[in-house]
């Protein structure tokens, strides 16, 4: 599975959007863009996934690059309890007993700040 | 999103005792498990991958005499730490993934071990 970078830590003001970067540069074609976070002493919780088209849920939207070479995470509205360790993770997606093991890396710690 | 249980949340034991932890997929039917340690400040290392009813795939460098994990029901894996020592205090996640699309992987809150 293909290696993502992402800064170590970010701030955001409260009720501000959160833009959280992942690079991703050796994505190949079959690998989706996974992202969860972690809040201290937790265990990851799932936020929203994507391959190629954006994508928008409840928490969050997914913008992936047209070259799929880094995406960003944006939580529209940030409270404090969106302080956490957010994780951008590459896997592949095949299915039944063949998707791809999510292999964690330093992550982003992002505080969000009154 | 789908339920993953551990059990306990918490526990202490001696040096040289063995603890299990137990997962559960509470809504789902999980076919693949998996272990992570995570120690402070530091972030998840896959520990091992287990299908229901087949043996666990270790990573590297993952004692599998020590770490046993059980797969046996579609709903249920264990880990149990043997002969536990201080360097074993950690953060023990479980997850779980699904048989049926989207095939998401969902994590359990986690269990703290601590080895005195």
């Amino acid at each position: 599975d293909a290696k993502t970078t992402q800064p170590p830590s970010m701030d955001c003001a409260e009720g501000r959007a959160a833009n959280l970067p992942c690079n991703h540069s050796t994505i190949s074609g079959n690998e989706y863009v996974y992202w969860y976070r972690q809040i201290h002493s937790q265990g990851p919780q799932y936020i929203i996934h994507g391959l190629k088209n954006n994508e928008t849920n409840e928490m969050a939207s997914l913008i992936i690059t047209e070259d799929r070479k880094s995406s960003t995470l944006i939580l529209p509205h940030a409270t404090l309890r969106d302080t956490a360790v957010y994780y951008c993770i590459v896997r592949v997606n095949r299915g039944y007993n063949q998707g791809g093991k999510l292999i964690f890396g330093q992550g982003t710690e992002l505080s969000v700040k009154p | 999103g789908a339920v993953v249980s551990q059990h306990p949340s918490w526990v202490i034991c001696k040096s040289g005792t063995s603890v299990k932890i137990e997962c559960r997929s509470l809504d789902f039917q999980a076919t693949t498990m998996f272990w992570y340690r995570q120690f402070p400040k530091q972030s998840l290392m896959l520990m091992a991958t287990s299908n229901e009813g087949s043996k666990a795939t270790y990573e590297q460098g993952v004692e599998k005499d020590k770490f046993l994990i059980n797969h046996a029901s579609l709903t249920l894996s264990t880990l149990t730490v043997t002969s536990a020592h201080p360097e074993d205090s950690s953060f023990y996640i479980c997850s779980a993934r699904g048989g049926t699309p989207p095939f998401e992987q969902y994590f359990g809150p986690g269990t703290r071990l601590t080895v005195t």
